[in-house]
């Protein structure tokens, strides 16, 4: 049981467009989704919180403008980065819990913007 | 900022019990001790957790000192598949949203078992 998923597993695009980044709890409803960022040899850095049907609370220094987060049913969050830079290759990934219960991480996306 | 310091990296023996330490001195009453590992270019994955009491799972113990200042998480028989990142993580209350906690990842303990 809990299992997440993550789609793509990995996507490049061109810098300027947008890309977007679906999370989903395949076996339990998710109450609360995270989504974290994570550089080469870096450790996971948390970047907004999403609690079902609600707006993200992004943390300091994440811009909310550029990584939109939708998170519109108890199965389903969304990413959207924005206007991808080379700066935004990253490797980013979700973490879905059921009412602040253990968290429960997808596999990860792996971005690379040319 | 974290609220665990570990060892940054261990090296044990195949078919040893494997004792990753963390420290956490300043905890709180009601904040938890998680464990995940990060398995090369994949998701972190849940060990285990407590609060108090020492834990065991089919995966691991959690031994969590009285003063749970400290805890040490034990792989019984460490395989080569246990090769890993694995992070310490004290459970904290967000900001900004009532009644939410979240993770703030350390820099975690590189974990090599060797044939």
């Amino acid at each position: 049981g809990a299992v997440v998923s993550q789609h793509p597993s990995w996507v490049i695009c061109k810098s300027g467009t947008s890309v977007k980044i679906e999370c989903r709890s395949l076996d339990f409803q998710a109450t609360t989704m995270f989504w974290y960022r994570q550089f080469p040899k870096q450790s996971l850095m948390l970047m907004a919180t999403s609690n079902e049907g609600s707006k993200a609370t992004y943390e300091q220094g994440v811009e909310k403008d550029k990584f939109l987060i939708n998170h519109a049913s108890l199965t389903l969050s969304t990413l959207t980065v924005t206007s991808a830079h080379p700066e935004d290759s990253s490797f980013y990934i979700c973490s879905a819990s059921q009412f602040q219960e253990t968290q429960y991480f997808g596999p990860g996306t792996r971005l690379l913007v040319l | 900022d974290a609220k665990t310091t570990q060892p940054t990296s261990m090296d044990c023996a195949e078919g040893r019990a494997a004792n990753l330490p963390c420290n956490h001195s300043t905890i709180s009453g009601n904040e938890y001790v998680y464990w995940y590992r990060q398995i090369h270019s994949q998701g972190p994955q849940y060990i285990i957790h407590g609060l108090k009491n020492n834990e065991t799972n089919e995966m691991a113990s959690l031994i969590i000192t009285e003063d749970r200042k400290s805890s040490t998480l034990i792989l019984p028989h460490a395989t080569l598949r246990d090769t890993a990142v694995y992070y310490c993580i004290v459970r904290v209350a967000q900001r900004g949203i009532q009644g939410a906690q979240k993770l703030v990842f350390g820099q975690g303990t590189r974990l090599t078992i060797n044939p």
